[in-house]
């Protein structure tokens, strides 16, 4: 069965750093890999999708890399601002499934 | 353009009545359709999938049933709550392989 492993579960930095959260899976065949954010009482935005045969996809401020070999996907976020303070959750599609981590909750102090 | 809708956003129910949570999608056609369960610190837990009207696959034993009606109507239901269904209730949907798109969750709290 899929396990998806999300490090760390929180996370505090200053506004301005720039941050990687990490997300690992134990099955590497994986269709694709989904970032998705929440914030508290709402539900999940997609943020970055990478697909099995893809390494990486950007959007704006965030990066998302896909090692399947070695079962880990990283979120990189530049120059972090207090409106990226959210839960991220990082999932994978196997079958016709996705499998969720359990999260990082990130707090961007002003 | 796709939107999926999830209604209502909070909910208080009584152990022991009746649950109805309704999720219906716009802009696409026979989307594979989702219910996921957010309990109070603990990650996403999928309760039911369905790919087609009137088929309904379940990940757990639960309390709970589902329901697809329509092509785009996806229904939670339970006849009798219990304190253990409490939690954030996600629909989501997905066609083909890309990813999933979420609604915005409904809070059910069972006193």
């Amino acid at each position: 069965k899929q396990e998806v492993t999300q490090i760390p579960a929180a996370l505090s930095v200053p506004e301005g750093e720039n941050l990687v959260l990490n997300c690992s899976f134990t099955d590497s065949a994986i269709y694709n890999l989904q970032w998705f954010r929440q914030d508290p009482g709402k539900g999940l935005t997609s943020l970055l999708l990478i697909q099995s045969s893809q390494r990486e996809q950007t959007s704006g401020r965030l990066n998302a890399s896909l090692d399947k070999s070695s079962g880990r996907s990283t979120l990189y976020i530049a120059a972090s601002q207090p409106g990226d303070s959210a839960t991220y959750l990082c999932a994978v599609l196997k079958g016709n499934q996705f499998y969720f981590g359990t999260g990082t909750s990130l707090t961007v102090i002003p | 353009s796709q939107t999926i809708h999830q209604w209502p956003a909070t909910l208080v129910q009584p152990v022991g009545s009746p649950l109805s949570l309704e999720c219906t999608v716009e802009g696409t056609s026979n989307p594979n359709l989702y219910w996921y369960r957010q309990a109070a610190g603990r990650g996403l837990q999928l309760l039911f999938y369905s790919v087609g009207i009137g088929q309904i696959s379940s990940e757990v034993p639960q309390n709970l049933s589902a329901s697809r009606p329509q092509d785009r109507q996806f229904i939670l239901s339970s006849k009798k709550l219990l304190l253990s269904d409490s939690g954030f209730y996600l629909c989501a949907w997905s066609v083909g392989v890309p990813g999933y798109t979420f609604g915005s969750g409904t809070r059910l709290t069972v006193v």
